[in-house]
């Protein structure tokens, strides 16, 4: 079994509003990511969890706050957003806390903002 | 930083045909990856090949690392190959994927 489960699917939210999004893995991988997909363009990494640890954020915004409550879960926090920040948003994992290891991905969450 | 460009950007085909889709990158790497991400959003893993060639199918992928560049084979291709391409690469001294600009599939009937 090689599933990465997003929830919601799709998520539309006003530039107020608080969501969360969750992503779930049951392999025992125990590094996790976030990636964010605009249209026509390639996929950009966010945060790592490695261990449950925060071990990469590439300067992401601080309305994006991200969590790891333990090595099969994976939250993204999100407060205040721009309708710029409207994109694919993809949940990965993979074996270990390196990215040599074999990235599986999850189906994703489409977040609209308003 | 690394630069990882793919061609040909779009690719047009009709069902049946044969296609080649080239990955290069610009410095030395651990691994390379090539993902098919299809009308959904959904990335799906098809190679890991840091080098060497591998087959899946009616997919094969080479890579040759010293010269920096991987190709991924198509054959017979179905009208369910449409999508998107990527490749991704990890960098050495780094643990972060980084993916390629895309090759865009369409495959008619």
């Amino acid at each position: 079994d090689t599933e990465v489960t997003q929830t919601p699917k799709h998520l539309v939210m006003g530039m107020t509003n608080k969501k969360s999004l969750k992503c779930e893995q049951h392999m025992g991988h125990r590094a996790m990511y976030w990636y964010k997909q605009k249209a026509k363009k390639p996929p950009e990494l966010m945060f790592v969890y490695s261990y449950e640890k925060l071990s990469i954020n590439e300067s992401v915004p601080s309305r994006f706050s991200p969590e790891c409550p333990n090595s099969s879960l994976l939250n993204l926090h999100l407060h205040a957003l721009q309708p710029e920040d409207s994109a694919l948003y993809l949940c990965a994992s993979s074996p270990e806390g390196r990215a040599k290891n074999i990235q599986y991905f999850g189906a994703g969450t489409r977040l609209s903002v308003l | 930083g690394i630069q990882v460009e793919q061609s040909p950007p779009d690719l047009i085909l009709q069902e049946g045909a044969n296609s080649t889709l080239r990955c290069n990158f610009s410095d030395s790497v651990n691994n390379l990856q090539w993902f098919h991400q299809n009308p959904w959003g959904q990335l799906i893993n098809l190679f890991y090949i840091p080098s060497g060639t591998k087959q899946n199918g009616r997919l094969s992928a080479t890579t040759v690392a010293t010269e920096r560049y991987s190709l991924l084979y198509i054959s017979s291709s179905q009208t369910t190959d449409s999508g998107v391409y990527f490749c991704a690469v990890d960098p050495y001294n780094t643990d972060k994927l980084i993916f390629g600009t895309g090759t865009r599939l369409q495959v008619f009937p």
